[in-house]
Order: structure tokens, then sequence, then C-alpha cells
């Protein structure tokens, strides 16, 4: 079964840091990667979209990359804030169904 | 931009109801997906439908129905609600480009 694994798990930052989130995946068959964010008690909320054809997005402060090769993609978060802190998951769209990962828990303290 | 929405933020039900957690999308998608969200757990797949009156399995269909009658309607049903059903639900669906869109998920609590 096709795996994607965050890590960090958790992550607390001071404020101001330049942040990598890593996704990596076992299966090479990817059509994109899809980044989230999510509040606690909320939905998701899409980030960043990367087709396989792509080799990064970027939106604001947030870049993300992916190598098919390697099997990874990494959620770049530039000067973080205090408002950024929220759980962030990588999907896989690989076929009919999307994999996900179990999050990266993110802190930024003032 | 789409809009994914679920009926309710909340719910409090009681064990052996009959419970129905109603997701609809306004973008003409083929696609949409249940999940539960548990902590430590991430997220499984209940159920997805590809088409109205389309669905499959997921991974962990015990215990719940889905009904897919019309395109933009995909609606989760717990037959008989038990206390090991109580987390967070989550709506999907998925536009040709492969883009996922959730909505704001309703948290349900069965005592």
């Amino acid at each position: 079964k096709q795996e994607v694994t965050q890590i960090p798990a958790a992550l607390s930052v001071p404020e101001g840091e330049n942040l990598v989130l890593n996704c990596s995946f076992t299966d090479s068959a990817i059509y994109n990667l899809q980044w989230f964010r999510q509040d606690p008690g909320k939905g998701l909320t899409s980030l960043l979209l990367i087709q396989s054809s792509q080799r990064e997005q970027t939106s604001g402060r947030l870049n993300a990359s992916l190598d098919k090769s390697s099997g990874r993609s990494t959620l770049y978060i530039a000067a973080s804030q205090p408002g950024d802190s929220a759980t962030y998951l990588c999907a896989k769209g690989g076929s009919y169904i999307p994999t996900f990962g179990r999050g990266t828990s993110l802190i930024v303290h003032p | 931009d789409v809009k994914v929405t679920q009926s309710s933020r909340y719910l409090v039900k009681r064990t052996g109801e009959k419970v129905f957690l109603e997701c609809v999308q306004d973008m003409d998608h083929e696609n949409m997906f249940w999940y539960r969200q548990d902590p430590g757990l991430g997220l499984r797949l209940i159920y997805f439908s590809y088409d109205v009156k389309m669905k499959e399995k997921g991974d962990i269909p015990e215990g719940y129905s889905v009904s897919r009658e019309k395109k933009e309607r995909f609606s989760l049903i717990l037959e008989s609600a038990s206390t090991n059903q109580t987390s967070m639900y989550l709506c999907a669906s998925v536009s040709m480009r492969g883009k996922l869109f959730f909505g704001s998920g309703t948290q349900l609590s069965v005592l």
C-alpha cells in the first residue's frame, strides 16, 4: 500500500524563522501533490497544488517543491508568524483516491 | 472558488440513532469523498463516489452507508450510531485537475 510520510510530526519555532516541512511518498506514480493547512476543529484549506509536470509552486511566503525521482515534496515557509500555527498535511494524488500524510503540527511562538 | 458545504459544524446524537451528514458542492465535480479524522490516526476514507448513484467502499466502511442521488450532494449515513463513531467527519470533492476541496467538517459526538 502506498504511504505518505510527513516529518517532523511536530515543530515549535520562534517567530521569524524560515521553515521546511517534508512529505515523502513510496510510489513514484504521482498525478499531483497538494499541501493543506488545518486549524483546530476545522476543515482542510488548500495551500498549494503541484502537478506532476511541475517542480514547484509559490504563494506569498509559501513555496512547495516536488521531486518525483526521490519521492519527496517540501513546503517552505518564509519568515514564520504566530498566525502560521496549524497542522500542515500533504496529499498525493496518484490514482482515484488521494493518499494523505498524518501532518506536521506547527507552533510559531512570539 | 469551489465551495463544499457540510450541513452541520457540531452534532450530538444518542447511541442507536440514525444520523445523516450532508455535503454539497457547487462545481459539478464527479468525485466526492467522506473521511473521518481522529487524533493520531489521520484521515481515513469511509466511502467515495465517482458519479451519481455510484459508490465505493473506502478503508473503514463498517457502520456507514452513503447516498448520491444528485451530483452535487453526497450524504453519509450512520445506520445506528455508536460511541466509537464520535469523530470529525470531513467531506471533499475533487476537480478535473485533481485539486481537492474540503468542507469545514462536522464534529459528531455520540453519547
